[in-house]
């Protein structure tokens, strides 16, 4: 069965630091979406990318933060400077999109997640 | 405010145990209903998900939900629970207003189950 791939499992960075976490969505899916979890509270919504665009944004998602599709397989999400509280775990998410037989194009499968730790 | 609300923080029940699971959402007008579990050390699956039509919807592994429009409720059940079930729980939600179908998750239920 297809999976949501994301790399590194554990990026540990210095505070100030960009980091580039990334991650493989599941080959046919057009919609793509990455999630955080900061320990102990719950996941939140960060930003959904469509047609080489972002489609939909939440307050969290401020100008440290940008995605990006760089090739027809990757999808990242940059931090350019980390700060203490960016320590998370980042789950990016794909879904397809368009009405086709057989095809589960109303949910969002997850990757495993990278946790990320700002020192 | 809007959001989706998990009562249970940690539920801990023995084998064979009937389960109950709450989630209630504020948000008004059409939405679309998840049941996310986290086995531990491992991503988020979909148990089950209500997009319209009957209000009980059964998922994977002996799991359904029920969703109660006037109770704004969507409260996961299963008749009877097994050591394997062991996991968090996240109820979420998809509001109609998100073109992008953006998801809104409860803070979670740990499910602790013992043998």
């Amino acid at each position: 069965e297809p999976e949501v791939t994301q790399t590194p499992s554990h990026q540990v960075t210095q505070m100030g630091q960009e980091v580039i976490l990334r991650c493989v969505p599941i080959s046919n899916h057009l919609y793509f979406y990455w999630y955080r979890q900061i320990l102990g509270q719950k996941v939140e919504f960060l930003v959904s990318f469509y047609n080489n665009e972002i489609s939909e944004k939440s307050e969290i998602f401020d100008d440290q933060f940008s995605v990006e599709r760089p090739d027809g397989s990757n999808f990242t999400l940059k931090i350019r400077s980390t700060k203490l509280e960016d320590s998370a775990m980042y789950f990016c998410a794909s879904r397809y999109l368009f009405v086709k037989s057989g095809e589960d194009t109303d949910t969002q499968y997850f990757g495993p997640g990278t946790r990320l730790t700002v020192l | 405010a809007q959001s989706v609300s998990q009562h249970n923080h940690h539920v801990i029940l023995s084998e064979a145990a009937s389960l109950e699971l709450g989630c209630n959402y504020s948000y008004g007008g059409t939405v679309n209903l998840f049941w996310y579990v986290q086995y531990p050390g491992q991503h988020l699956q979909l148990l089950l998900k209500y997009f319209s039509g009957d209000p009980l919807v059964k998922g994977i592994k002996g799991f359904e939900a029920e969703f109660i429009k006037s109770k704004f409720s969507f409260n996961l059940r299963k008749p009877s629970v097994q050591w394997s079930d062991t996991a968090e729980y996240f109820c979420a939600v998809i509001p109609g207003y998100s073109s992008a179908s953006k998801i809104i998750f409860g803070s979670g239920t740990r499910l602790s189950i013992r043998p």
